[in-house]
């Protein structure tokens, strides 16, 4: 157990509707990423919030769009869904505002899947 | 850009010694980074090598060359729980900081 905690565990939606997943990150962490894991794209990294605010961007699409909260957890919103959506979404946090691979820990993941 | 390029799978026998190698054309090159992801699970980091050379963990080790663009996992003396997915990853500047990933070599591990 990582100490990160995302919600839901899996989310099946129809194509154009809008979906948010939720990250809470570990006790005392104050970066959160977000990650897109798809079976052609393997792991790509989308978004990052320091302390609130958005600290750099990825491969993230116009559709989507994330935010992170006073109590640091963090929600990736997607919007007008696609079948190529479909995927595994992982947040990971880190106490420190660069990313360093040996301080960044993943959570369980959520499985959404639009039919 | 950058690329990543590693075995799709690879099998072994328990007690075994597999490596998995990983090459990368990437810009803003900081480091390279190893992590294990179980079926269904989340990825769980491993290793991760900024200078060039070997760092060994347990029964894993971890090798790079800046020089020629590659790296490698080594597992030793392998178990049944090493069957999983292994992904190297480049930790990149490109005005910001972020890592970069393959697309995994599955490693099977029979008996």
């Amino acid at each position: 157990d990582s100490g990160v905690t995302q919600t839901p565990k899996h989310l099946i939606t129809a194509t154009g509707q809008r979906v948010t997943l939720r990250c809470s990150p570990r006790s005392g962490d104050l970066s959160v990423y977000w990650y897109q894991q798809s079976l052609d794209q393997g792991l790509q990294f989308l978004i990052q919030y320091y302390n609130g605010e958005e600290r750099a961007k990825g491969n993230i699409l116009e559709r989507f769009s994330a935010q992170q909260f006073p109590d640091l957890h963090s929600e990736l919103n997607l919007s007008s869904l696609e079948l190529g959506d479909s995927a595994l979404y992982f947040c990971a946090s880190s106490a420190l505002a660069i990313m360093a691979p040996d301080t960044q820990y993943f959570g369980p993941g959520t499985r959404l899947t639009v039919l | 850009g950058q690329s990543l390029e590693q075995p799709s799978e690879v099998t072994a026998v328990e007690g075994a010694i597999v490596q998995i190698n990983c090459t990368y054309q990437t810009s803003g090159f900081y480091g390279l980074s190893w992590y294990q992801q179980h079926d269904g699970g989340a990825p769980t980091f491993l290793s991760y090598n900024a200078l060039d050379g070997l760092e060994e963990t347990g029964r894993f080790s971890s090798f790079l060359s800046r020089s020629d663009s590659y790296g490698y996992l080594l597992l030793q003396e392998l178990q049944m729980k090493d069957s999983a997915s292994y992904f190297c990853a480049v930790r990149v500047n490109t005005g910001f900081q972020k890592l970069v990933f393959g697309t995994g070599t599955r490693l099977l591990v029979s008996p």
